[in-house]
């Protein structure tokens, strides 16, 4: 069964530029979760989203933004980069709702760096 | 405001040994918790978890435990095994969305 499945793994953009990440969850799940990850914060939640329906949001600008297509998958968008967004940004997912005793099967992430 | 702490940055211990791995939280709306690991260029991979009307919950080597009260968990592993040495993640749960601390580094030294 494949896991989840990040692209790309390593993008260089500069500041200013916008960029999109794509996520393409376990087959079957319709939860799909996105975090970010650096050094000082550990993982940080930024959105989930459930049958296309984004449910809760992180403390992230509005320049941090999702949407979650049909099939499940899920890209997220990052508009206006600064250097502060150089970090690893992982995508989870989940059969159904994130709750209970759910787990979350991340994938490897895209290690996004702003110059 | 962390609402998920992991005091400890980093942790050793000898192959064969307990190692046990702690977690503080403040958010009393959490329902359930979860541990995950994490080793270099991956993504965390789950654990285990423990639902906060449980105690305990057990899975081969590793074993979670939750004090309501101190508001307070841990993850035991017994026993160790170098290829146990990773990141450890904790992590709070509660409307559709995980709180995650940010880690403790576990070296289990041969």
């Amino acid at each position: 069964k494949a896991g989840v499945t990040q692209t790309p793994r390593y993008l260089i953009k500069t500041r200013g530029q916008q960029v999109t990440l794509s996520c393409s969850p376990i087959s079957g799940h319709r939860s799909v979760s996105w975090y970010q990850q650096t050094p000082g914060q550990g993982l940080q939640f930024l959105f989930e989203y459930f049958s296309e329906t984004q449910r809760n949001k992180g403390n992230f600008p509005g320049r941090f933004s999702g949407r979650q297509f049909s099939n499940s998958r899920s890209e997220m968008n990052v508009s206006t980069l600064e250097l502060g967004d150089s970090a690893l940004y992982l995508c989870a997912s989940s059969f159904g709702p994130t709750g209970g005793n759910q787990p979350q099967h991340f994938g490897d992430g895209t290690r996004l760096s702003i110059l | 405001d962390q609402q998920v702490k992991q005091n400890s940055p980093s942790l050793s211990v000898q192959e064969g040994r307990i190692s046990i791995l702690n977690c503080d939280y403040t958010n009393s709306m959490f329902d359930y918790f979860l541990w995950y690991k994490k080793y270099p260029a991956e993504g965390p991979t789950f654990l285990i978890s423990i639902s906060s009307i449980k105690d305990k919950n057990e899975d081969g080597r590793f074993t979670v435990f939750l004090n309501k009260s101190a508001k307070h968990l841990s993850l035991h592993i017994v026993p160790s095994q170098p290829g146990d040495s990773a990141v450890y993640f904790c992590a709070g749960g509660s409307n559709y969305k995980l709180t995650f601390g940010k880690g403790t580094l576990l070296t289990v030294n041969p």
